[in-house]
């Protein structure tokens, strides 16, 4: 399996504007986790999906923030509009079980907005 | 919530010395415990886990500690090698939700 499939890796954009991550799972993973990390605020767990169900999304800072997973091997986070303050690597993992099983994370997007 | 601390933020070792990376929690119903390496420009990667069932778990040079009266664990690393040299995180479940601790920076200077 080729693990957790991230894009794009690097993106920068303009204040305001609409920014979509993507994250492609690893096959047969029940779990999707999309996680934030700054410097100020460490590893951030943003919303998890279960069977492509959100099932926690307390982590989301606001509503500019949205995900989605249409299916199992596809999920988006949505930002719009975009916040310098949203410059971050957001990181997407997946699991067999969550919790008490082996998240395994994705190469990460660098977003910076200016 | 699920708080985790963890220290040192920083921490250097010689090439072939031991180093630990210890690790607090809140949440006396937490039940899994991993250890996460993440090395620049890449995502964290699970190097060893614990669960609450067990107290010292070992994997080549590797070890973990728990103690649960306590809420504590640690991460042993015998030997060190300069491509041990990466961040390392602690986390805790609390519920249904991973709660990472801060990170320590490891350089292993040769």
């Amino acid at each position: 399996d080729a693990g957790v499939i991230q894009s794009p890796r690097h993106e920068v954009t303009e204040m305001g504007q609409e920014v979509t991550l993507r994250c492609k799972p690893i096959s047969g993973h029940d779990y999707l986790f999309w996680y934030r990390q700054t410097m100020m605020r460490g590893l951030e767990l943003l919303i998890y999906f279960n069977n492509n169900v959100p099932i926690d999304d307390s982590g989301m800072p606001e509503d500019r923030f949205s995900a989605k997973m249409p299916n199992a091997s596809f999920s988006t986070l949505k930002i719009q509009p975009s916040e310098p303050r949203d410059s971050a690597v957001y990181f997407c993992a997946s699991s067999l079980r969550q919790g008490a099983n082996e998240q395994f994370f994705g190469p990460g997007t660098r977003l910076t907005v200016l | 919530g699920e708080n985790v601390e963890q220290h040192p933020s920083t921490l250097s070792v010689q090439e072939g010395d031991s180093a630990v990376i210890k690790c607090t929690y809140s949440d006396s119903a937490s039940n899994y415990f991993p250890w996460y390496k993440q090395e620049l420009g890449k995502g964290p990667q699970l190097i060893i886990d614990i669960r609450s069932n067990v107290g010292e778990k070992k994997d080549q040079r590797i070890a973990v500690t728990l103690n649960k009266t306590a809420k504590h664990f640690s991460l042993h690393i015998t030997e060190t090698q300069p491509e041990d040299s990466a961040v390392y995180f602690c986390a805790a479940t609390s519920g249904s939700r991973l709660t990472f601790g801060e990170g320590t920076q490891l350089t292993v200077n040769p």
